[in-house]
């Protein structure tokens, strides 16, 4: 079965730290990525996303994320983190060859210390 | 202001105590979904519906249903509410799965004893 996998469930950095949250999932086909991000309280809403061309996407606020496709990852990037970025990051797979389905990761708890 | 406005936004409930959790979009979206978030298991997708009078199962769909009589609305309804669907939930909309972003609700937190 396909599936999202993010190995760090929670992060703690300092402000100012370079972050990079790992992302990989499991299908051979082609595929849709995304990041969203869950601030405290709030609802989830898109960071960056990618359907093709340059792997290197950027998004809101800063973040970046590489597409690899010969590692089935999609890391989420911050050169330097501010205390604002404490949130949860979910990373999300939508299968080319399905009309329906988005599937998530289990979600990344980050927390900045100021 | 485009938005999908999920209520109600907090709920305690009994056990079999029918409960209807309402989700409306104003985006036209075709795309509606519910999701359920549990700590360490992200987000798992309950039901989805890619037009009016169509729906289909996720992942998770035991103990709901769902209907989609309007573009607009996407009810959940737990029949027969049990503990373990403690949960919170959220609803999303997209123009069509895949092409673009998913636009979430504010979330509705069900507590069920």
């Amino acid at each position: 079965a396909q599936s999202v996998s993010q190995h760090n469930h929670h992060v703690i950095l300092s402000e100012a730290a370079s972050l990079e949250l790992g992302c990989n999932y499991s299908y051979g086909g082609t595929v849709n990525l995304f990041w969203y991000v869950q601030y405290p309280g709030q609802h989830l809403q898109l960071l960056l996303k990618y359907f093709s061309g340059d792997p290197l996407v950027k998004g809101i606020k800063g973040f970046e994320a590489e597409f690899i496709k010969s590692k089935f990852s999609f890391n989420l990037r911050k050169p330097s983190v501010q205390w604002s970025d404490t949130a949860e990051y979910f990373c999300a797979v939508n299968l080319y060859s399905s009309a329906s389905k988005i599937i998530f990761g289990s979600g990344t708890r980050l927390s900045i210390r100021p | 202001e485009a938005q999908v406005t999920q209520n109600p936004r907090y709920l305690i409930t009994v056990t079999g105590k029918k409960l209807t959790v309402t989700c409306s979009q104003n985006m036209n979206h075709e795309y509606m979904s519910w999701y359920r978030q549990d700590p360490g298991l992200g987000l798992r997708q309950i039901y989805y519906s890619m037009n009016v009078e169509v729906t289909d199962k996720g992942d998770v769909p035991e103990g709901y249903k769902v209907s989609r009589k309007e573009k607009r609305n996407f009810p959940l309804i737990l029949e027969s509410p049990s503990p373990n669907q403690t949960s919170l939930y959220f609803c999303a909309s997209a123009v069509v799965i895949g092409a673009g972003e998913l636009f979430f609700g504010e979330g509705s937190r069900l507590t069920v004893l």
